[in-house]
């Protein structure tokens, strides 16, 4: 299994111009997750999935949209990037345990993006 | 208003010693306290959790201590060893449609000195 995939590991974009994080997993989770890390910060949550087709609003979540058409891919659009994006950029996923455990969230290594 | 704190950026222990990172809260209605780590280039990778009912759980050579009423959990990991050396999270759980929504500290770099 490969895991949480991200693509691509690097960006750079100018300001106003528009992009797609892509995400998969090959674990058959229901649960898929964007983050976003600003650095010396806590990941936060910009949107999650919990299945395919529908999706949910994070902490986060101005400026970018999301959508889930199959259980293996959520990518992240980025429409009219902003200097305020510039982070990296963390996909993870996870499925339902049992009760009396917790999920674990599977990471991909992240997408560095920076806009200038 | 930051739910989860950690409020050391850093930390440095000697190779054999026991390394203790903080975390404190303001929820109450956590269900999970969770430790991710973390080494340069990739992403979090998930340590240890404890639910919100008990005081402790362990794991090998890493424990996690819950204090409700003071809203604070530690991490212990005893003894150190240099392949701990990484950034540290610290998390909490809630559940809503049935997806686990973390809600992060800023993490802690802890770096193990032979």
């Amino acid at each position: 299994n490969a895991g949480v995939t991200q693509t691509p590991k690097f960006r750079i974009l100018k300001i106003g111009q528009s992009m797609t994080l892509q995400c998969a997993q090959d674990m058959n989770h229901n649960y898929m997750y964007w983050y976003r890390q600003d650095p010396g910060m806590g990941l936060k949550l910009i949107y999650y999935s919990v299945g395919a087709g529908i999706t949910d609003k994070g902490e986060v979540p101005n400026g970018y949209n999301v959508s889930r058409s199959t259980t293996e891919d959520f990518p992240l659009r980025l429409e009219l990037a902003a200097p305020s994006q510039t982070s990296v950029y963390f996909c993870a996923s996870s499925y339902r345990r049992t009760s009396g455990l917790t999920d674990t969230q599977y990471f991909g290594p992240g997408t560095r993006l920076t806009v200038l | 208003d930051q739910q989860v704190k950690q409020n050391s950026p850093s930390l440095s222990v000697q190779e054999g010693r026991i390394s203790i990172l903080n975390c404190d809260y303001t929820n109450s209605m956590f269900d999970y306290f969770l430790w991710y780590k973390k080494y340069p280039a990739e992403g979090p990778t998930f340590l240890i959790s404890i639910s919100s009912i008990k005081d402790k759980n362990e794991d090998g050579r890493f424990t996690v201590f819950l204090n409700k009423s003071a809203k604070h959990l530690s991490l212990h990991i005893v003894p150190s060893q240099p392949g701990d050396s990484a950034v540290y999270f610290c998390a909490a759980s809630t559940i809503i449609q049935g997806a686990q929504k973390l809600v992060f500290g800023q993490g802690t770099r802890l770096t193990i000195n032979p």
